[in-house]
C-alpha cells in the first residue's frame, strides 16, 4: 500500500512568485488536507477537498487555493507569496469524509520564500 | 475558537523510564483526537486515533487515555528508548461552531521529547 507522497520535498521562491506543491492520496483515500506548519509550531488547517470540492477551509486568505482531481490527487497553489509563507506544507489523505476519520500524512513539502 | 496547549514543551529522560505527555483542549465538543509523532524535517506518523465516545487506545508501548468532559488526553510510554526521540503532537477534530476551520483538525505546538542512551 503507498502512503501518501508530496512533491517537491524542498523549493525556494522569491517575494510575490507563486508555487504549486502536489500531493498523491494514500491508495483507496478519496478525501485530501492540506496543512501548513511554520518552525516550531502546531500544524495549521488549509482546507480539505472531498471528491474534487473543496468542503472546509481554515482561516487562510485567498491566494491560497487548491485543487482535487479525479483520481484523488491534490495541489495547493500560493499566489503572491510572502514571507511568512515559508514553511512546512503537509498533505493529509483520508479513507472517507466522514468527521470520525483518522489522518495519514506525507512528508510535507518545505517552501522557503526569499 | 478552539485551542490545545501540550505540557511540558520538552521533556528529556533516561532510557527505560514510563513518562506522560500531556494535551488540554478548550472546546469539549470534540469527534476524535489523534496523536502523531513528528521526527525533524519530516512529515507526521500517526499513532493513535482516540473517538469521542472511547477512553482509551493502546497499540504496542503506547496508550492515549480521553476525558472530553475535562478536556485532557494524555499519551503514556512505556519503557521509553531512545528511537522514542521525537516532537509528539496532540491534535482535535472539533466541529465546526469551534471557530478552528471547519472540519480541520486543531493542533498544539507539541511535545519535543529527547530519551538518553
Amino acid at each position: 500500500e503507498t502512503g501518501v507522497t508530496q512533491s517537491p520535498t524542498h523549493l525556494i521562491k522569491t517575494r510575490g512568485q507563486q508555487v504549486t506543491l502536489r500531493c498523491s492520496s494514500q491508495s483507496g483515500h478519496n478525501t485530501v488536507s492540506w496543512y501548513q506548519q511554520a518552525l516550531g509550531q502546531g500544524p495549521q488547517f488549509i482546507f480539505q477537498y472531498y471528491r474534487e470540492e473543496e468542503n472546509g477551509r481554515g482561516n487562510f486568505p485567498p491566494r491560497f487555493s487548491g485543487l482535487q482531481f479525479p483520481n484523488y490527487s491534490s495541489e495547493l497553489n500560493v499566489n503572491a507569496l510572502e514571507l511568512d509563507d515559508s514553511a512546512l506544507y503537509l498533505c493529509a489523505s483520508s479513507p472517507d469524509g466522514t468527521l470520525y476519520r483518522e489522518l495519514f500524512f506525507g512528508e510535507g513539502s518545505r517552501l522557503t520564500v526569499l | 475558537k478552539q485551542e490545545v496547549t501540550q505540557i511540558p514543551a520538552a521533556l528529556s529522560v533516561p532510557e527505560g523510564e514510563n513518562l506522560v505527555l500531556n494535551c488540554s483542549f478548550t472546546d469539549s465538543a470534540i469527534y476524535n483526537l489523534q496523536w502523531f509523532r513528528q521526527d525533524p524535517g519530516k512529515g507526521l506518523t500517526s499513532l493513535l486515533l482516540i473517538q469521542s465516545s472511547q477512553r482509551e487506545q493502546t497499540s504496542g508501548r503506547l496508550n492515549a487515555s480521553l476525558d472530553k468532559s475535562s478536556g485532557r488526553s494524555t499519551l503514556y510510554i512505556a519503557a521509553s528508548q531512545p528511537g522514542d526521540s521525537a516532537t509528539y503532537l496532540c491534535a482535535v477534530r472539533s466541529g465546526p461552531d469551534s471557530g478552528g476551520g471547519a472540519d480541520g483538525l486543531t493542533f498544539g505546538k507539541g511535545t519535543h521529547l529527547i530519551i538518553q542512551p
